[in-house]
């Protein structure tokens, strides 16, 4: 299995533009987690999906922020319009669930997108 | 509320002595804990995890951690230290009542040196 996927790894872009972030889980894979790590406040979870229905998304910090997750094996989470101070590595994790059996509890997590918006 | 808790920022070990990072927790009911690690520029992959069971867990890479509940602490812990081992430990437990969801602890930078 290729793991978790996601693209792009690196995205540099000017204030006020659109970012899209994208994310293939692990096939089988049940819940689809968005996190931001920041220096200043550390791993933070954004929203989290189960079977392609977000389940919690009280971590997603304002409006401009949003995600998507339109089939078992994609998602997007979509900065419009970006700022400063969204920069960060964006991280996608995904976790079999009960219904796929396997390791319910265990996370696995893509590489990573290092945004930067200047 | 439900909270973990890694005390220290950083853990300077030399290489081949044991090391130690610890991480407490603030759960009611029967914690599922776990160890974490992330080297530079890379997500964060699965050490190991206590559910149920032995308090002594062993994981990937040499790693073990001891659940105990009277001290609510699950510390990570290596008898030998390898200079690769230097990364951020992150400590982790799930949040009751809803599966897969894991609230993390700060992290803690472990640095292994020759």
């Amino acid at each position: 299995d290729a793991g978790v996927i996601q693209s792009p790894r690196h995205e540099v872009t000017e204030m006020g533009q659109e970012v899209t972030l994208r994310c293939k889980p692990i096939s089988g894979h049940d819940y689809l987690f968005w996190y931001r790590q920041t220096m200043m406040r550390g791993l933070e979870l954004l929203i989290y999906f189960n079977n392609n229905v977000p389940i919690d998304d009280s971590g997603m910090p304002e409006d401009r922020f949003s995600a998507k997750m339109p089939n078992a094996s994609f998602s997007t989470l979509k900065i419009q319009p970006s700022e400063p101070r969204d920069s960060a590595v964006y991280f996608c994790a995904s976790t079999p669930g009960g219904t796929s059996g396997g390791d319910m509890e265990t996370q696995y997590f893509g590489p990573g997108t290092r945004l930067l918006v200047l | 509320a439900q909270s973990v808790a890694q005390p220290e920022d950083q853990v300077n070990v030399a290489e081949g002595n044991p090391l130690t990072v610890k991480c407490t927790y603030s759960v009611s009911g029967n914690p599922y804990l776990f160890w974490y690690v992330q080297y530079p520029n890379r997500g964060l992959q699965f050490l190991l995890k206590y559910i149920t069971g032995d308090n002594l867990v062993k994981g990937s890479y040499g790693f073990e951690a001891e659940f105990n509940k009277s001290q609510t602490s699950f510390h990570l812990k290596k008898p030998s230290a390898l200079v690769s081992d230097s990364a951020l430990y992150f400590c982790a437990v799930r949040k009751i009542g809803s599966q897969g969801n894991l609230i993390f602890g700060k992290g803690t930078k472990l640095s292994v040196k020759p």
